[in-house]
């Protein structure tokens, strides 16, 4: 069965652009995670949605926001991006929700803000 | 304020030898508590676990004990391979079902 996949999977942008990335989970899963991971702070929770609601939220400023459609596909979106966004960010996605269903991470799309 | 702590960011061991890796945690209402490992360019894919009705959890070389009192678990992982290097976190939950509180990582080297 395919795993979680995320697109893309290497980004370049400048500062103050936006950017949207792509999390397809686990055919089946409902539930989708964002982690953003950096080398300082680890990985750091952005958002989870369930059946296209966010049902957590971390504690991340408004640029980033996310949603989930109807096929449980999710994007996150960063916008005004800043140099200190550069990260990968990690998807996850579970078939009920909450972590206790099993947490499947994607190989991650590695931001670069220049 | 972290949560999750791994204060140890790496960690060299000998093939054949143990691998101790520690994590702290602060929120006493933790019950649930897993460990994944990273490989560069690869997401965490997760190793084993354990809750906090439990002391010890083991599977195959890896083994995860917990000490409530002392708010501390560690991942034993005997005999360690070269295949074992990786990036490992710990990580966190209430109840289950809340989203996962991950520790910075520790690296482990496993020198042949």
């Amino acid at each position: 069965k395919a795993g979680v996949t995320q697109t893309p999977r290497y980004l370049i942008k400048t500062r103050g652009q936006q950017v949207t990335l792509s999390c397809s989970p686990i055919s089946g899963h409902r539930s989708v995670s964002w982690y953003q991971q950096t080398p300082g702070q680890g990985l750091q929770f952005l958002f989870e949605y369930f059946s296209e609601t966010q049902r957590n939220k971390g504690n991340f400023p408004g640029r980033f926001s996310g949603r989930q459609f109807s096929n449980s596909r999710s994007e996150m979106n960063v916008s005004t991006l800043e140099l200190g966004d550069s990260a990968l960010y990690l998807c996850a996605s579970s078939s009920g929700q909450g972590f206790n269903y099993g947490y499947t991470f994607g190989s991650g799309t590695r931001l670069t803000v220049v | 304020d972290q949560q999750v702590k791994q204060n140890s960011p790496s960690l060299s061991v000998q093939e054949g030898r143990i691998s101790i890796l520690n994590c702290d945690y602060t929120n006493s209402m933790f019950d649930y508590f897993l460990w994944y490992k990273k490989y560069p360019a690869e997401g965490p894919t997760f190793l084993i676990s354990i809750s906090s009705i439990k002391d010890k959890n083991e599977d195959g070389r890896f083994t995860v004990f917990l000490n409530k009192s002392a708010k501390h678990l560690s991942l034993h992982i005997v005999p360690s391979q070269p295949g074992d290097s990786a990036v490992y976190f710990c990580a966190a939950s209430e109840q289950g079902n809340t989203p996962l509180v991950f520790g910075k990582g520790t690296r482990l080297s496993v020198i042949a």
